[in-house]
């Protein structure tokens, strides 16, 4: 079967550097996807990586290996705005999205 | 603001009602979904349809039907739901299907929840 795998939750400190891990198993790779989501809000876009190495944009960088079914977001020079659930989402052979759980990341003062 | 809109934000209905879910965007795309996200679970894909037309139906319960009128309007209308069914009820478009780098773009979704 299909699986995205990612904590459920993670904390960290305003100003500090996070990383979120996501690990995958699916039917074929057509690219991994990032997205944000605010608590009561439509989760919206942040990056797409399909091809091995380091994207970064602005804070916010995703890295992929894809021999290693492997990806992470890294968040630098935390925000309190920051707070908000991350979503791992890679699209199969189908050009469907396989979604993880999401990670509820917590930042503190 | 996406660009995706639904209505409404919230919505309580017992389970013999009828109701319906509204999506709209003017985005100019021409794939439209339906997703069901519940608490620290996958969003779950209900429905596509491209170009109005449906392309996928994931064994979604017939209570579930969605309706497409035009390539700007997603309709999910609701019968006889189960308390189970109470989510958030996400609609997302994008330019195309199958093709890479496609972002979704979200609507913020209806609260849904079933007495």
């Amino acid at each position: 079967g299909q699986n995205i795998d990612q904590p459920t939750e993670m904390t960290a400190t305003e100003g500090a550097i996070v990383q979120i891990n996501c690990t995958y198993q699916t039917s074929g790779f057509n690219g991994l996807f990032w997205y944000q989501q605010h608590a009561g809000e439509a989760p919206t876009f942040l990056s797409y990586n399909v091809l091995d190495g380091l994207e970064e944009k602005g804070r916010f960088s995703s890295f992929l290996s894809r021999s290693k079914g492997y990806s992470y977001l890294l968040l630098k020079e935390l925000q309190m705005k920051d707070s908000a659930s991350y979503l791992c989402a890679v699209m199969d052979s189908n050009y469907q999205l396989i979604w993880g759980a999401g990670t509820k990341l917590i930042i503190k003062p | 603001e996406t660009g995706v809109t639904q209505t409404p934000r919230h919505l309580v209905m017992g389970m013999t009602n009828k109701k319906s879910l509204k999506c709209e965007q003017h985005l100019g795309h021409n794939a439209m979904y339906w997703y069901k996200q519940s608490a620290k679970k996958p969003l779950e894909l209900m429905f596509v349809y491209s170009l109005e037309e449906r392309v996928e139906n994931n064994s979604v319960p017939s209570r579930f039907s969605p309706e497409c009128p035009n390539s700007s309007h997603l309709f999910l209308h609701l019968h006889t739901l189960q308390p189970e069914d109470s989510a958030l009820y996400l609609c997302a478009s994008s330019l195309t299907l199958d093709a890479m780098n496609t972002e979704a773009f979200f609507g913020q979704g209806t609260r849904l929840t079933v007495v």
